[in-house]
């Protein structure tokens, strides 16, 4: 099993929009729609903002968004904020009770 | 309020034995799955293993399989994590998680996990000699 794969950076000014990739294979984002990001600032826990693939927990703002095509899932952020600022990870469900996280995104807002 | 709240840091030295330990509470600890996650310094999460409270089925990611020891009490809503030989390159933070079961569904008797809602608050274990 292979970490998924994110940019490592991606920046974005106030108020615009952003989107992260992830990449894995057939076995776990292709397969699955069981794709999960994750939220988590210097010194906390990471905070889930999408599972499903696309669908919200209650309270996350619907600045997140995400999406999947194929191998590939992305987390769209729009109107970005200072307070969005923070690493992003994506996560896959890869088969039998197994799970794959990708590297981790840091964003930074300019 | 639902949350699990992990033990506190720990400072050993190498071929040391440790447990650090996830106590859950607000919910019904016995029927979620629980996951550890490891964050190495200035690196990203690594899902290491995931429990089924209530029957201890355990599945453990090939990379950490019979490096730690993943276990339950359910009589006490607690989840461990274990090693029993510590080394200097488990130095890192590391979390508990739920596994939540948006779906619904149930493969057998336990429900299929999906992602990850509620987490610790990390316990850090620093290994140096």
């Amino acid at each position: 099993q292979s970490a998924l794969t994110q940019p490592a950076s991606v920046s974005g000014s106030l108020g615009q929009s952003i989107t992260i990739s992830c990449t894995g294979s057939r076995s776990d984002v292709g397969r699955y729609n069981l794709v999960s990001w994750y939220q988590q600032h210097p010194g906390k826990a990471p905070k889930l903002m999408i599972y499903e693939g696309s669908r919200r927990p209650s309270g996350v703002s619907d600045r997140f968004s995400g999406s999947k095509s194929g191998n590939t899932a992305s987390l769209t952020i729009s109107g970005l904020q200072a307070e969005d600022e923070a690493d992003y990870y994506c996560c896959s469900y890869a088969g039998s009770k197994t799970w794959l996280f990708g590297g981790g995104t840091q964003l930074t807002v300019l | 309020e639902v949350q699990l709240v992990q033990s506190g840091a720990e400072v050993k030295k190498p071929g040391e034995s440790l447990k650090i330990s996830c106590k859950g509470s607000g919910y019904s600890f016995t029927t979620y799955w629980i996951g550890w996650v490891r964050q190495t310094p200035g690196k990203g999460l690594e899902w290491m293993g995931t429990i089924y409270p209530d029957d201890s089925d355990i599945r453990y990611s090939p990379s950490f399989q019979g490096q730690v020891t993943i276990s339950a009490d359910k009589s006490i809503n607690t989840a461990y994590l274990q090693w029993s030989g510590l080394k200097a390159s488990d130095t890192a933070m590391y979390f508990c998680a739920r596994h939540p079961n948006y779906s619904g569904a149930y493969s057998g008797s336990r429900p299929d996990p999906d992602a990850f809602d509620i987490w610790g608050q990390g316990t850090m274990v620093s290994v140096s000699s």
